[in-house]
């Protein structure tokens, strides 16, 4: 059963850096690739990237090509998103979710979220 | 706006049936499965449905989804009031290169 256990709240200023982390267990590190999803309240969730944890192979959505950096810990089975340059509309609930049981962006399991505020 | 559109808001009686639909193009729902995801308040969202019309293990018969051509459309029978939530349809967008989510439904079960 994959379990996947995100950091806590995040408050930042505006201009810096927030790296984020997602702590998987209950399965083959290795063997299911790694999501993040971001979502403000209200709207429809928001698909960043992914890494391949195997191979740390990245894939990220254009929107966010130039901010966004996904790494993993092989030993730590613990997978990460930085995003940079920080503004208020990156203030959301942020996702890491896991695929590959049922398809390559088929989001099986989700981890409970972590909050970032973005202010000035 | 979201490139897949979905109603905002359905409601319906407990035990009665209600669809949400979700509309989109050639780019997307006419060229790749969709999937479709409950999130119920303060919580992440839940796999219901994958490759249009598959259900995930443990999810009750009462939902169902089906796919014809740029429209992709989630089914809910047996209305109960814990399925009260929003919805998503989601699937990958040829154009953009990425996974997209619907706008989202919101169901109400009065």
């Amino acid at each position: 059963q994959m379990q996947l256990v995100q950091s806590g709240a995040e408050v930042k200023k505006t201009g810096s850096s927030v790296k984020l982390s997602c702590r998987a267990s209950g399965y083959t590190f290795t063997y299911r690739s790694l999501h993040w999803v971001r979502q403000t309240p209200g709207q429809a969730p928001e698909w960043m990237g992914w890494i391949k944890p195997f191979n740390g192979n990245t894939f990220y959505a254009q929107k966010f090509q130039d901010r966004v950096t996904m790494s993993r810990d092989k030993s730590m089975t613990t997978a990460y998103m930085e995003l940079s340059s920080l503004r208020s509309e990156d203030t959301a609930m942020y996702y890491c979710a896991g695929s590959d049981s049922y398809g390559y962006f088929v989001f099986d399991s989700w981890g409970q979220g972590t909050q970032v505020t973005v202010s000035s | 706006q979201s490139v897949l559109t979905q109603p905002p808001s359905v409601s319906a009686a407990p035990g009665q049936k209600v669809t949400i639909s979700c509309s989109g193009s050639s780019s997307n729902i006419g060229n790749n499965d969709v999937s479709w995801y409950q999130q119920l308040p303060g919580t992440a969202p839940k796999l219901l449905i994958y490759d249009n019309n598959k259900r995930v293990s443990g999810i009750p018969d009462r939902f169902s989804g089906s796919k014809s051509g740029t429209s992709a459309t989630l089914g809910i029978t047996g209305l109960q009031t814990g399925d009260e939530a929003d919805y998503y349809c989601a699937t990958w967008d040829n154009s953009l290169n990425t996974e997209i989510f619907g706008g989202g439904t919101k169901l109400t079960v009065l």
